[in-house]
């Protein structure tokens, strides 16, 4: 599975917009972009995935690089609810779908 | 539609008995997946089940751990002999086809005394 680099935290303010950066230099041309994120002491839960365009819907955006080697999510307006650690993943949209998760980056948000 | 269910969510147990974590997968999803999460580390996968099918079970430890997901009820996750390392969060997820979505469970928080 091909992997991702995040950053290990970030900060944000209440109302303000949250880019989560992710690196995915070796992807390979059927590698679909998944975001995960998991808050305190729940099971991870869906956030959006894209191939090649950008994508919305009504938690985030994603926008995807040109050359698909790294990607963004966009919270629009953070809030208090959204602090919890997001998850950038890679899946083969031929193979099992199971999920590789990373360290992923944890987001604070501040009041 | 009901979410991703698993029981119980926590489940206490003492070295060398039995664990057995449940997971009923959301309606029309035929695809199940486990996961662990150790105190302080991330989520790793454990094994992938279609009815009546392990697909992958790349991530299982080659003992003391298996699955399940029969034609009816739950999927089940049996992990023999507990040890303290057992100890865990395990999540169970749906999908309803290989390449969508998963549903994660609330989890089932795993103490061995």
């Amino acid at each position: 599975d091909a992997k991702t680099t995040q950053p290990n935290s970030m900060e944000s303010n209440e109302e303000e917009p949250v880019h989560l950066p992710c690196n995915h230099s070796t992807i390979s041309g059927t590698d679909y972009i998944h975001w995960y994120r998991q808050l305190p002491s729940q099971g991870p839960e869906y956030v959006i995935h894209g191939l090649t365009s950008n994508v919305n819907n009504r938690m985030a955006s994603l926008a995807i690089a040109e050359d698909r080697k790294s990607s963004t999510l966009i919270l629009h307006r953070a809030t208090l609810r959204d602090a919890a650690v997001y998850y950038c993943i890679l899946i083969d949209g031929g193979a099992t779908n199971k999920l590789i998760f990373g360290t992923g980056t944890l987001l604070a948000v501040q009041p | 539609n009901a979410g991703v269910m698993q029981n119980p969510r926590h489940l206490v147990r003492r070295r060398g008995q039995e664990a057995r974590l449940r997971c009923s997968p959301m309606k029309g999803h035929s695809h199940v997946y486990w996961y662990r999460q150790l105190p302080e580390e991330g989520l790793k996968f454990m094994v992938y089940l279609q009815k009546e099918n392990i697909i992958d079970e790349s991530g299982m430890p080659k003992e003391r751990f298996s699955a399940e997901f029969p034609k009816e009820g739950p999927s089940i996750l049996r992990i023999q002999q507990v040890v303290r390392g057992d100890s865990a969060a395990y999540f169970c997820a749906s999908s309803p086809i290989t390449t969508d979505t998963q549903y994660f469970g609330p989890g089932t928080r795993l103490t061995v005394l």
